[in-house]
């Protein structure tokens, strides 16, 4: 079935230095998605590409979807406390009437003064 | 407009013990999803139904959960009997399925713990 890996796994950084996450899928997608879950909170979406290399910014939050529609990265500039929490991709799953998402298996991002 | 309700917040009960986390999904919304949140495993979805139909079960991880949609503003996932590999945070999401537009939005969870 399909899968999606990010990595890392895990980052810490200091407030102010920048973030990148990375995203892989092994099959090619119609589109990804990217959500944001805080600590103790519930993922929320941030942001949907769909065209092949297809680049999306929100604030210091630049998105990208690679050209062969596999892979994506999500990168963070001069991060903030606002910004911990946890990173996931996700792809769609189409059964022609419905749809789910395979998450990625997330990057988990610490922010520290 | 509210969001994606789901209750009980937290759950504790004891091994053996049956344990319904209910949830509605936003008005309007065609299809939800039921998932499992955990350290080890990520977060792993379990069910989801289109039209209140299930399309795909297959990551229910066995015959002790159970999952129904009666109608389109309510759900249930059923775990019985509990064990404690189930603690776990169980996130319901849904979304309205539009072609290849298909944000989901998740309830607050249900921090669920096993004894």
């Amino acid at each position: 079935g399909q899968q999606v890996m990010q990595i890392p796994q895990y980052q810490h950084v200091q407030e102010g230095e920048d973030f990148t996450t990375y995203c892989n899928s092994s099959t090619t997608l119609s589109n990804i998605q990217w959500y944001k879950q805080r600590p103790g909170g519930h993922p929320v979406f941030l942001i949907q590409l769909v065209k092949s290399g297809e680049v999306k910014k929100q604030k210091r939050l630049t998105f990208q979807f690679g050209e062969a529609k596999k892979n994506s990265s999500l990168h963070i500039t001069a991060t903030q406390t606002t910004d911990v929490g946890t990173y996931f991709c996700a792809g769609p799953n189409h059964t022609g009437t419905a749809s789910k998402l395979t998450f990625g298996t997330g990057t988990r991002l610490q922010v520290t003064l | 407009d509210a969001g994606v309700i789901q209750s009980p917040r937290h759950e504790v009960t004891e091994m053996g013990q049956e344990v319904t986390l209910r949830c509605k999904p936003i008005s309007g919304h065609n299809s939800l999803f039921w998932y499992r949140q955990t350290m080890m495993r990520g977060l792993e979805l379990l069910i989801y139904f289109n039209n209140n139909v299930p399309i795909d079960d297959s990551g229910m991880p066995e015959d002790r959960f159970s999952a129904k949609m009666p109608n389109a503003s309510f759900s249930t996932l059923k775990i019985q009997p509990s064990e404690p590999r189930d603690s776990a945070v169980y996130f319901c999401a849904s979304s309205l399925f539009l072609s290849d537009y298909n944000e989901q939005f998740f309830g607050p969870g249900t921090r669920l713990t096993v004894l």
